[in-house]
């Protein structure tokens, strides 16, 4: 079956570390998101890929990092430079057309 | 930059009753989409609308996009247990790739 595979669903990590979120995803989709999700609020976008190779910042880059070496994979890197990294991580895919946005079962990050 | 508000931020519906969340942009959309996210899930599509003043329906639930392309709104008749959950509304821009999310509406139903 074709989906999106975020890995670990949980992550527990010491403050100051850096922590790789891995997205892979078999749909073919050219887009790639990450979306940061925490409680009563909506999602927002941290970084975005339209292509191999390339990507941009989202609303709210500041402290993470990001590579898109290959279609299928996206990981998401928090570095200790973000003032805040414990939230509820999505990793979203796009084909385009009128299909909206796939997304991965999330990685919810706990930084102590 | 884009902002997308929605309201009301928990709706608490008795089963049986019909209920409506809206979605306000602050610029004019190029489409906007509806998602669901059950507790402890992801976000799942449901539907994208795309003309101005287009209502579509899926079952109980009714999207509609307004004529100028800057408000939606998601109409659920007959709430049932089924539809506890968080309902997102996205829009996309005219001038970029970028989906920007509303808040959500949070749903509780009581039986």
């Amino acid at each position: 079956d074709g989906g999106i595979t975020q890995s670990p669903k949980y992550l527990f990590r010491k403050e100051g570390q850096n922590v790789t979120l891995s997205c892979e995803q078999n749909l073919n989709h050219d887009a790639m998101y990450w979306y940061r999700q925490d409680p009563g609020q909506g999602l927002r976008l941290i970084y975005y890929s339209q292509i191999v190779n390339d990507f941009q910042k989202g609303d709210i880059a500041e402290g993470y990092s990001v590579s898109r070496e290959k279609k299928e994979s996206f990981p998401l890197t928090v570095t200790s430079a973000q003032k805040n990294p414990t939230a509820f991580y999505l990793c979203a895919s796009q084909t385009g057309g009128p299909y909206g946005y796939t997304f991965g079962s999330g990685t919810r990050l706990t930084v102590v | 930059g884009q902002q997308v508000m929605q309201i009301p931020q928990y709706q608490h519906v008795q089963e049986g009753e019909d209920f409506t969340t809206y979605c306000n942009s602050s610029t004019t959309l190029s489409n906007i989409q509806w998602y669901k996210q059950r507790p402890g899930g992801h976000p799942v599509f449901l539907i994208q609308l795309v003309k101005s003043g287009e209502v579509k329906k899926q079952k109980r639930l009714t999207f509609q996009f307004g004529e100028a392309k800057k408000n939606s709104s998601l109409h659920i008749t007959a709430t049932q247990t089924t539809d506890v959950g968080t309902y997102f509304c996205a829009g996309l821009s005219l001038n970029d790739y970028k989906l920007s999310f509303g808040a959500g509406t949070t749903v509780t139903v009581r039986a």
